[in-house]
């Protein structure tokens, strides 16, 4: 079965509003998240490391204040993409370490694709 | 230019072929991950390497840290097999992952 759920896997909203996507890891006890983002024909690109109990580590050009992440429990992370345009739209996806540390295998979400009207 | 880089982009096969894609990386790296990303956009981990081969079912991967190149072989490729296949590695001590661009993989009947 699954080990890391993420919903929705498809929004489509109006430009200004805010989207809410969430990352469950159902296996393990996670203190890392990953979020990223793919545009189309584009390799992944990682936006910002999600940290249970503290702020997110984002990466260069990635707004913070764009993209709020929330990691409030060990197996739940949040990403909002707050006031939405159309440049916004994309795939996005989260993992998580296997076991919840460092170094081992990732497991991925299903994604979200984003679509901005 | 990347510090993944992979080959060859796309790729098509007649089914039974024998597959094999390449990914070359220009850093210091503590692993080496091959993805396989469904038309979905779903995302599975099919190996994780630091060191030699790894072998899982019809999958190899292979990983040759002195000439910073890995490859993933498919041995009797399948239409099922058709997806996009991600080289990525990690640097340092943690999970952040570098992404190739991926190579399209259709195999047909």
């Amino acid at each position: 079965g699954a080990v890391v759920s993420q919903h929705p896997s498809r929004v489509i909203c109006k430009s200004g509003t805010s989207v809410k996507i969430e990352c469950r890891s159902l296996d393990f006890q996670a203190t890392t998240m990953f979020w990223y983002r793919q545009f189309p024909k584009k390799s992944l690109m990682l936006m910002a490391t999600s940290n249970e109990g503290s702020k997110a580590t984002y990466e260069q050009g990635v707004e913070k204040d764009k993209f709020l992440i929330n990691h409030a429990s060990l197996t739940l992370s949040t990403l909002t993409v707050t006031s939405a345009h159309p440049e916004d739209s994309s795939f996005y996806i989260c993992s998580v370490p296997g076991t919840g540390s460092y170094n081992s295998p990732l497991h991925f979400g299903n994604g979200t694709r984003l679509t901005v009207t | 230019k990347n510090e993944v880089e992979q080959s060859p982009q796309n790729l098509t096969a007649q089914e039974g072929e024998f597959i094999t894609i390449n990914c070359s990386y220009s850093v210091g790296i503590s692993a080496l991950h091959w993805l396989q990303q469904h038309p979905g956009g779903g995302i599975v981990s099919l190996f994780m390497l630091s060191s030699g081969k790894k072998k899982h079912g019809r999958l190899i991967a292979t990983i040759n840290i002195q000439e910073k190149h890995s490859s993933l072989h498919i041995t009797a490729s399948h239409p099922r097999d058709s997806a996009v296949y991600i080289c990525a590695v990690t640097t340092g001590g943690g999970n952040k992952l570098t992404f190739g661009t991926g190579t399209q993989l259709k195999v047909e009947l």
